[in-house]
């Protein structure tokens, strides 16, 4: 069993849908991170939470410490989201462990 | 936040060649890291490069096949040694900058294919 999981690995939604993507960890963690990876490889660095919730523009992250479980948001979605989303467990250190990643198409 | 640029952003390289790999970050940063990414996988972390010490290398990664140079607080080398294409993967440099917080940010990544 993988220390970081995510879920769905695929998703497809219709322009305008509420998408919903979730990261279980099974590890101790000092941050959670989302990121974003467009096709050409480069990642962007979403949100970094230690607890609650954080919102950016569309996108809205989530976690909850005691089910050591995070959700990651997005509403209105557009085609230019289309990426893959991948959730990283930060534990000792700067260490971090990666989920599988979601990859998100969203249709026009 | 910590503005990262990769030379070269892809290449398509020879099985036995050797390719290195840049990695520049626009402030002073204390941490960084290579990562791989290989086809329909998730991130591996190869190393933490120290700047004026030897990288220290995660399990199943060696010096000799991937060598790391961190002359300063705002560059890095890694080379791909001995090319084949299991070694075919998407290369990616990352900094810890604390801004407040410590936060990661992410190169744009350098897309290998050995052929």
């Amino acid at each position: 069993k993988n220390e970081v999981e995510q879920s769905p690995q695929n998703l497809t939604a219709q322009e305008g849908e509420f998408i919903t993507i979730n990261c279980s960890y099974s590890v101790g963690i000092s941050a959670l991170h989302w990121l974003q990876q467009h096709p050409g490889g480069g990642i962007v660095s979403l949100f970094m939470l230690s607890s609650g919730k954080k919102k950016h523009g569309r996108l809205i992250a989530t976690i909850n410490i005691q089910e050591k479980h995070s959700s990651l948001h997005i509403t209105a979605s557009h085609p230019r989201d289309s990426a893959v989303y991948i959730c990283a467990a930060q534990t000792s250190g700067s260490r971090l462990t990666f989920g599988e990643g979601t990859q998100l198409t969203v249709n026009p | 936040s910590a503005v990262i640029s990769q030379k070269p952003s892809r290449d398509i390289c020879q099985r036995g060649t050797s390719l290195t790999i840049q990695c520049q970050v626009d402030s002073q940063v204390t941490m960084m890291f290579w990562y791989r990414q290989q086809p329909g996988q998730s991130l591996t972390l190869i190393a933490t490069a120290n700047q004026g010490s030897e990288a220290t290398y995660e399990s199943g990664f060696v010096i000799d096949k991937f060598p790391i140079s961190r002359p300063n607080l705002t560059f890095s080398t890694l080379t791909v040694s001995n090319m084949s294409p299991e070694d075919s993967s998407i290369y990616l440099c990352s900094v810890e900058a604390r801004t407040g917080a410590y936060e990661q940010y992410f190169g744009p990544g350098t897309r290998l294919t050995v052929t």
